[in-house]
């Protein structure tokens, strides 16, 4: 079936210290979306990349597509504590609109 | 900023016994969702719903579970008789569009005794 994997699990940084996940598709993506969780909380949209090879940025954060549109990543400059969380990549496959999740990235910045 | 919104926050039920989870999708989007997260595990998709019927579903959801629109602003879930395994988080979401962000409530915990 198909798949998005996400590594690592879990990230623990000092704060300033920089953060990467990968997310990877056993199948092309029509898009992929990436979302954050705090603890106890429900998954907060972040971004959403459609286009072959895109990058995107949001202040620190910095998203992008693979020009297969299988693999994104998601990159954290200078982390602060504000990022703790789990990040979650959700890709669309072209057969529907059903977000197919990655297992997550808990990001823990100590200060 | 519009919200999705969910209610209860956190339900207690009796195993075997039905259970309506509630949702109010943000008003002029066009495609509801519902999903579930198990502690400590990814969120897993459940079901679409669009024009009035599903679009498409999950493995998970079988013949216990079941969407209904059955006025202009909620949509709710129903699982018919709940079993252990039920016990999760579970979100509601909605686009605009099919192929565009999907935005969730703060879930509702489920619990079954």
């Amino acid at each position: 079936g198909q798949q998005v994997m996400q590594i690592p699990q879990y990230q623990h940084v000092q704060e300033g210290e920089d953060f990467t996940t990968y997310c990877n598709s056993s199948t092309t993506l029509s898009n992929i979306q990436w979302y954050k969780q705090r603890p106890g909380g429900h998954p907060v949209f972040l971004i959403q990349l459609v286009k072959s090879g895109e990058v995107k940025k949001q202040k620190r954060l910095t998203f992008q597509f693979g020009e297969a549109k299988k693999n994104s990543s998601l990159h954290i400059t200078a982390t602060q504590t504000t990022d703790v969380g789990t990040y979650f990549c959700a890709g669309l496959h072209n057969s529907g609109y059903a977000l197919n999740f990655g297992k997550g990235t808990s990001l823990l910045v100590t200060p | 900023e519009p919200e999705v919104t969910q209610t209860p926050s956190h339900q207690v039920t009796q195993m075997g016994q039905e259970v309506i989870l509630r949702c109010v999708p943000i008003s002029n989007h066009l495609y509801f969702y519902w999903y579930r997260q198990i502690l400590g595990q990814k969120v897993e998709f459940l079901v679409s719903f669009y024009n009035n019927e599903i679009s498409e579903k999950s493995e998970i959801f079988d013949d216990q579970f079941s969407v209904e629109r059955p006025d202009g602003s909620n949509f709710t879930l129903k699982i018919r008789s709940t079993k252990l395994e039920d016990s999760a988080m579970y979100f509601c979401a909605s686009s605009l569009a099919g192929y565009q962000p999907q935005h969730f409530g703060d879930g509702t915990r489920l619990s079954i005794l």
